[in-house]
């Protein structure tokens, strides 16, 4: 089955730092992909649309100078929090759209300190 | 995601079933999807519907849809430890976005 591989799994980086997170699908091309973010009381939210060769659609609220998404290729997406605060410490996982549905990365745990 | 509302815990014995349901507002899903969520790890998918059908079955899991009242059930007969796991509904929505509900924690006991 398609498979997504996300990474690191978990990041603590000080607070003012830049934090990258790289969402690879492995064994399908995806033209799209999306960037969510799970809260400590378990819901998660979605925060854009990533597209192959665009620019990212941001949901209502996502600041896109804080979060910058990359989606240089047909395999890789990446998203970006900059000036990380202890507030963006949260839960972010990402998925890839393919023939089945919806394929999940395992998540990153981000902590900023 | 408001649009999409779940109960958020649900408790069971070991070796009953569990039932675990799900209301939308947008009647333009296409397809309506369970995700199951174990600790500290991404979402895997369960099971899937799309909007013309009233029924799935999947070996231990059955999925209900009633489109006229925007609501689908997730059941897991025989219900194990293993399931306890937080279980998403989800629904797509335009521009080929999943949105979800909060997810429901299933708690298995003795």
């Amino acid at each position: 089955g398609a498979v997504v591989s996300q990474h690191p799994s978990w990041v603590i980086c000080k607070s003012g730092t830049s934090v990258k997170i790289e969402c690879r699908s492995l064994d399908f091309q995806a033209t799209t992909m999306f960037w969510y973010r799970q809260f400590p009381k378990q819901s998660l939210m979605l925060m854009a649309t990533s597209n192959e060769g665009s620019k990212a659609t941001y949901e209502q609220g996502v600041e896109k100078d804080k979060f910058l998404i990359n989606h240089a290729s047909l395999t890789l997406s990446t998203l970006t929090v900059t000036s990380a605060h202890p507030e963006d410490s949260s839960f972010y996982i990402c998925s890839a759209r393919d023939q089945g549905g919806y394929t999940f990365g395992s998540g990153t745990r981000l902590t900023v300190v | 995601g408001e649009d999409v509302e779940q109960s958020l815990f649900l408790s069971v014995r070991e070796g009953d079933s569990s039932v675990i349901n799900c209301t939308y507002t947008d009647s333009s899903s296409t397809y309506l999807y369970w995700y199951k969520q174990e600790p500290g790890a991404g979402l895997q998918l369960l099971t899937y519907i799309f909007s013309n059908m009233d029924m799935k079955q999947d070996q231990r899991l059955t999925v209900l849809l009633n489109k006229k009242d925007k609501h689908l059930s997730l059941r897991i007969a025989d219900t194990q430890t293993g399931d306890s796991a937080i279980y998403f509904c989800g629904r797509s929505g335009g521009y080929n976005k999943l949105i979800f509900g909060a997810g429901t924690r299933l708690a298995v006991h003795p």
